[in-house]
Formats: C-alpha cells, structure tokens, sequence
C-alpha cells in the first residue's frame, strides 16, 4: 500500500502566530507533493505544488509569503501558515504519488486548522 | 475553458438506480486519470484508475474517451454508503518525475433510501 500521514490532525492556534503542518510518505518516495485547502461544503483547493529540492510552485491567488513550503526530502513536505487569521482557519491536505509511477494521488488525512 | 470539469450535482437518487458521472478535460495532453471519493469531512480516497480500455470493479465502472476528452464513471445498483462527492483527477507529465495534477470540484451524490 501508499500511506501518506499528516501532523498534527487538528491545531487550534491564536491570530498572529504560525502553524507548521508535516506531510509524509511513510512507505514510498515522492519527488512531488500538492497541498490543498477545504473550508466547510466547499470543493478542495489546490494551493500549491510542491516538489523536493526546488522551490514551490503555487497556484493564482495563494500567498507564497504566507504560505511556506519546503520539501526537504522525498519523504517529507512541509506547510507554515504565518501569521495566521481566523480566516485561514479550514481543512488542509497533502497528496503524493508513487515517483515512477502512475501518479495516482494518495491524500494524507488532512488537518483541521482553527484560528482564534 | 476550465481545465476539467465536472457536474457539481447534487444527484439525488434512489437506492438500486444506476447513476453516471462525467468529467471533461482540456489539456490533451493528459496522460493519467483517476476518480476518487470523499466523504464529508475526510480526504479523497482513491475510487479507480480509469485506463482507455475502461475498466470495471463490481458496481463501478470507469471509461476513458480520449478523442472527446472526457472520463466517465457509471455506479450500478446503487447503495446509501455511495453517497459522497466523487472527484475526477487528470495528470500531466511534464518529465524528470515533474507532473501536474488537475482535479474537477466534484460531484455530490446522495442515494435516497
């Protein structure tokens, strides 16, 4: 199988601070990482592509300032949401894919972000 | 013209009844498709890989038309744990392990009793 784990599950944090969120592939390597986003009765939301070595590339819209990701290895992508506002409060997911593979997408179980 | 593109429902449909899914892309270049399942408050789950064969697991079957480009998903016999948002996924490589994912904003399925 292909297991991808996030950390922490859920994160309560208060407005101005950052959260860091860990994606992992726990039993295969993934040289390309996405982030995405969910608020409540939406659809997902690709932020950002995330690929190992190199820089992020993010989708129209999403702060790269704000936003930070580094995949430092090719088990391993991290988002920080500096600075954080209520309205960052929401759903965030990770996904990789088998490099060499097919690509299908296997999804961490996301991570509930609340901002007071 | 969005990338992909799915009908965002609701489908409202009755147990037992077959219902079917759409999905159209627009960069022809798209090598790899997937339909997958999420349930309201958790994570995409992988349905099905869809090949240009089309391809079938029980009740699903999936279909891929390249010279429409659409993916397709039929569900037969339709059962309440169905319900969920189904999401069309479409991959594009863009070579040395680089690839880019594009994905519809899902279709929401509720199977009525």
């Amino acid at each position: 199988g292909a297991v991808v784990s996030q950390h922490p599950s859920w994160v309560i944090c208060k407005s101005g601070t950052s959260v860091k969120i860990e994606c992992r592939s726990l039993d295969f390597q993934a040289t390309t990482m996405f982030w995405y986003r969910q608020f409540p009765k939406q659809s997902l939301m690709l932020m950002a592509t995330s690929n190992e070595g190199s820089k992020a590339t993010y989708e129209q819209g999403v702060e790269k300032d704000k936003f930070l990701i580094n995949h430092a290895s090719l088990t391993l992508s991290t988002l920080t949401v500096t600075s954080a506002h209520p309205e960052d409060s929401s759903f965030y997911i990770c996904s990789a894919g088998k490099t060499g593979g097919s690509y299908e997408q296997y999804f961490g179980p996301g991570t509930r972000l609340t901002v007071t | 013209r969005k990338e992909v593109e799915q009908d965002p429902g609701p489908f409202n449909v009755p147990e037992g009844a077959t219902v079917a899914f759409n999905c159209t892309y627009s960069n022809s270049a798209s090598q790899s498709f997937f339909w997958y399942r999420q349930d309201c408050r958790k994570e995409p789950k992988l349905l099905m890989s869809v090949y240009s064969s089309g391809n079938e697991d029980g009740r699903f079957t999936a279909q891929l038309n390249r010279a429409s480009q659409y993916i397709s998903l039929l569900i037969r016999d339709s059962k309440l744990s169905d319900s969920a948002t189904y999401l069309c996924v479409v991959i594009s490589y863009s070579g040395a392990g680089s690839y880019q994912l594009t994905f519809g904003k899902g279709t929401k399925l509720s199977v009525i009793p």
